[in-house]
């Protein structure tokens, strides 16, 4: 079964500009998550996606954003690009939502890697 | 600011020695996920811990949930060389997710 693939794997863009970042969980999963790493920050939490609904949201500004379609895949939105935006964006995907009890296995696509210039 | 830390931040082991990694976290978690990152890859899941005082055993790899829930530990025991990499907590808590510090272990052969 296919992993999750998250496109593009390399991006360079110029402060001031948006970006869409794509990412297709695997087959029959639901629920996707987005997360940025950064050498200074680490793995922070950007939000979840189950079933075209956002669930949940870290503390990131509004220059972020994300939507999923109806066949689980989902996209996240950078506008108005900083140089502190540059990072690797990794998103997860796993058959439900997590929550506070069921174990829920989270699958990690390759990231994008974006470049702020 | 940053609610789950790991220590140590860097680890450097003999190979066949063990190695064991802290998270602490500064609110009670629902649950806590550990997740294994090699060099230049992608984070990759190994276990979740649900209940107060749960240990689960994975061959070399120990992991604990503290009775308060509000601390993990994963052992690995004789460490090899592909246990290079970075380590890291996740916790749940509410509805926001927090992933460790992470601790980076190095293996010398």
């Amino acid at each position: 079964k296919a992993g999750v693939t998250q496109t593009p794997r390399y991006l360079i863009k110029t402060r001031g500009q948006q970006v869409t970042l794509s990412c297709s969980p695997i087959s029959g999963h639901r629920s996707v998550s987005w997360y940025q790493q950064t050498p200074g920050q680490g793995l922070q939490f950007l939000f979840e996606y189950f079933s075209e609904t956002q669930r949940n949201k870290g503390n990131f500004p509004g220059r972020f954003s994300g939507r999923q379609f109806s066949n689980s895949r989902s996209e996240m939105n950078v506008s108005t690009l900083e140089l502190g935006d540059s990072a690797l964006y990794l998103c997860a995907s796993s058959l439900r939502p997590r929550d506070r009890v069921s174990i829920t296995e989270a699958f990690f696509g390759q990231g994008t890697r974006l470049t702020v210039v | 600011g940053q609610q789950v830390m790991q220590i140590p931040q860097y680890q450097h082991v003999q190979e066949g020695e063990d190695f064991t990694t802290y998270c602490n976290s500064s609110t009670t978690l629902s649950n806590i996920q550990w997740y294994k990152q090699r060099p230049g890859g992608h984070p990759v899941f190994l276990i979740q811990l649900v209940k107060s005082g749960e240990v689960k055993k994975q061959k070399r790899l120990t992991f604990q949930f503290g009775e308060a829930k509000k601390n993990s530990s994963l052992h690995i025991t004789a460490t090899q060389t592909t246990d290079v990499g970075t380590y890291f907590c996740a916790g749940t808590t509410g509805n926001q997710f927090y992933f460790g510090t992470g601790t980076s272990l190095t293996v010398i052969p």
